[in-house]
């Protein structure tokens, strides 16, 4: 079964600076890998998805991400965080079924 | 398209109640998820539906949970009895590919 894990439970950044947040998941087959963001009070919203093609993939408000399959790794980076930012962040993966699987999370506090 | 519309948005209960939270995917869409969240445990997937058929419900915590998708456009999650440690919020989505999320019903039970 496939499962995710996010290193980063709470990560606190200044404005402007860079952004990277981990994801690494447990699966041996072709998988789909999504982030997910939940804004305060919210319902969770998609930054961005890989199923195939590019290892690197841009999504929404100039997130992007990049997949590693020699690390089993799927990586959230954005170059200049907003304090819009503040969020919790979600890695998921998808693998040999249509089952979503989420990671804990990742806090993410951007103070102006 | 107006998303996955869930009801109601908050539920305060008393233990020992029935709760039955409501879901209506968007158009179209053949699978149909229902995820708990929680501080302690995160996203739980609860059940799936494709076609209105459940495929997995590995993720029903236990025999007090039930849910049901009698047609393409409704499934309905039931907890009989409800419990505290039930407090949550539930997400519905729907999707074949991505997920699109419903706003969640805040569940309470005192």
């Amino acid at each position: 079964a496939q499962s995710v894990s996010q290193h980063n439970h709470h990560v606190i950044l200044s404005e402007a600076a860079s952004l990277e947040l981990g994801c690494n998941y447990s699966y041996g087959g072709t998988v789909n890998l999504f982030w997910y963001v939940q804004y305060p009070g919210q319902h969770l919203q998609l930054l961005l998805k890989y199923f195939s093609g590019d290892p690197l993939v841009k999504g929404i408000k100039g997130f992007e991400a990049e997949f590693i399959k020699s690390k089993f790794s799927f990586n959230l980076r954005k170059p200049s965080v907003q304090w819009s930012d503040t969020a919790e962040y979600f890695c998921a993966v998808k693998g040999g079924s249509y089952k979503l699987i989420f990671g804990s999370g990742t806090r993410l506090l951007v103070r102006p | 398209d107006a998303g996955v519309i869930q009801s109601p948005r908050h539920e305060v209960t008393e233990m020992g109640q029935e709760v039955t939270l409501r879901c209506k995917p968007i158009s179209g869409h053949d699978y149909l998820f229902w995820y708990r969240q929680t501080m302690m445990r995160g996203l739980e997937l609860l059940i799936y539906f494709n076609n209105n058929v459940p495929i997995d419900d590995s993720g029903m915590p236990e025999d007090r949970f039930s849910a049901k998708m009698p047609n393409a456009s409704f499934s309905t999650l039931k907890i009989q009895p409800s419990e505290p440690r039930d407090s949550a919020v539930y997400f519905c989505a729907s999707g074949d590919g991505e997920l699109f999320f419903g706003e969640g019903s805040r569940l309470t039970v005192l």
